[in-house]
């Protein structure tokens, strides 16, 4: 059973525009919820989170968004750079455990 | 430098023959954890730690054992691996409890250990 969704295995985006990842979740428990980034061959990068108290959180080019009723977050990147080309990692945590959703790979095009 | 280390890197393996993966962080973390990455899985939680002394089953703790003795090392133990503990490895640790591990704290991931059990 998939707590944390992340239906859209890729992504590709002009430099430039939006780049919008979307993460959907089973459980109204959750309480915070996070994105990381992932590169080849390393580890996950932590890049932004938000409270459940919360419907967003902005860090520079990126703004998380939260819709609990929807039981729906989602990432926005502006302006799209070709260095986000990378794998991004929704996860949720609750009682200490983190619980991650499959990842969507972002290409940024030239 | 801040950091969370793995060693091995890479670890290819035969069904049974018991192994240790070392997770070593020098941030005086309280938390850590174990984590694998499958294709089409993502990443999911093996154990974590509150502390010292202080383990916890994740999603998928079957075949695997931790301990943490020091509030530095946290290793993974297959005691009798088998061809489905195939998996890129993942060690993190985060700051502090202060109220759950995910408010206000990240997780900071060391870069990975590639297993193959043949």
């Amino acid at each position: 059973d998939q707590q944390v969704k992340q239906n859209s295995p890729s992504l590709s985006v002009q430099e430039g525009r939006i780049s919008i990842l979307n993460c959907d979740y089973t459980n109204s428990m959750f309480d915070y919820f996070l994105w990381y980034k992932k590169y080849p061959a390393e580890g996950p990068t932590f890049l932004i989170s938000i409270s459940s108290i919360k419907d967003k959180n902005e860090d520079g080019r990126f703004t998380v968004f939260l819709n609990k009723s929807a039981k729906h977050l989602s990432l926005h990147i502006v302006p799209s750079q070709p260095g986000d080309s990378a794998v991004y990692f929704c996860a949720a945590s609750l009682d200490d455990k983190i619980i991650f959703g499959k990842g969507t790979r972002l290409h940024i095009l030239p | 430098e801040a950091q969370v280390t793995q060693n091995p890197r890479y670890l290819i393996t035969v069904t049974g023959k018991k192994l240790t993966v070392t997770c070593s962080q020098n941030m005086n973390h309280e938390y850590m954890s174990w984590y694998r990455q499958d294709p089409g899985l993502g990443l999911r939680q093996i154990y974590y730690s509150m502390n010292v002394e202080v383990t916890d089953k994740g999603d998928v703790p079957e075949g695997y054992k931790v301990s943490r003795k020091e509030k530095r090392n946290f290793p993974l133990i297959l005691e009798s691996p088998s061809p489905n503990q195939t998996s890129l490895y993942f060690c993190a640790s985060t700051p502090g409890l202060a109220g759950g591990v995910g408010r206000r704290e990240t997780q900071y991931f060391g870069p990975g250990t590639r297993l193959l059990v043949l």
